[in-house]
């Protein structure tokens, strides 16, 4: 297994625009999780699923951010109509199900947007 | 809610000596703590991780961690430091066994 992988790696896009960030897990991992990470700041928890179901959303995922794992397999996260504060690096992360206890979750590359 | 703070943003270190970097958390339940790594142009990668039993954890690398109830800190240990520990290390909190909240991370720099 690659492990977690991203797609893509950059992306520059103009304010107002709609943009969409892939995520392939590692394959046995039930769960996947979603963290923002700005510049000089640890990243931020967003969302977490657990194979197709979405379990949990922060108050950082405004109506704008949507985020899907259709069939509990890669999962997709759109933003619609960017602004400048978007502009940060969108990790993700799988791990095997934690069932009370915290399993390691393992990070993908990560993809950079910049809205310009 | 539980957050971390990592005192210092920057540690500079020469190559072969020890380096020690701090990581206070706080929270009003019991806490699962993990530092994580981040090489330039990688993804984070778990050194070592707290759940339960021995207060002393052992990671990847030569780093250690030790879990202070009482002081709520996890502060992260190496004897004797490589130039490819250059990386920024982030300290983590959970009190569950999905979320995990980090601190604003730490730069380790190691010079020749």
């Amino acid at each position: 297994d690659t492990g977690v992988s991203q797609d893509p790696r950059h992306k520059i896009t103009k304010r107002g625009q709609n943009v969409t960030f892939r995520c392939d897990p590692i394959s046995e991992h039930n769960r996947l999780y979603w963290y923002r990470q700005t510049l000089g700041q640890g990243p931020e928890f967003l969302t977490y699923f657990q194979n197709e179901a979405q379990l949990e959303k922060s108050r950082l995922l405004s109506d704008r951010f949507s985020a899907e794992r259709p069939k509990g397999s890669f999962s997709t996260l759109e933003i619609q109509r960017t602004e400048q504060g978007d502009s940060a690096m969108y990790l993700c992360a799988s791990s095997r199900d934690g069932t009370g206890v915290p399993q390691e979750a393992f990070f993908g590359q990560g993809t950079r947007l910049t809205v310009v | 809610a539980q957050s971390v703070t990592q005192l210092d943003s920057q540690v500079p270190v020469f190559e072969e000596a020890p380096v020690e970097l701090r990581c206070n958390y706080s929270s009003s339940v019991s806490v699962y703590l993990f530092w994580y790594v981040q090489y330039p142009n990688q993804g984070l990668q778990l050194l070592l991780k707290y759940l339960s039993g021995s207060t002393l954890v052992k990671g990847i690398n030569g780093f250690e961690a030790e879990f202070n109830k009482s002081q709520t800190s996890f502060h992260l240990r190496k004897p004797s430091v490589h130039i490819s520990d250059t990386a920024e290390y982030f300290c983590a909190v959970t009190i569950n066994d999905y979320k995990l909240s980090f601190g604003a991370g730490t730069t380790v720099t190691v010079r020749a």
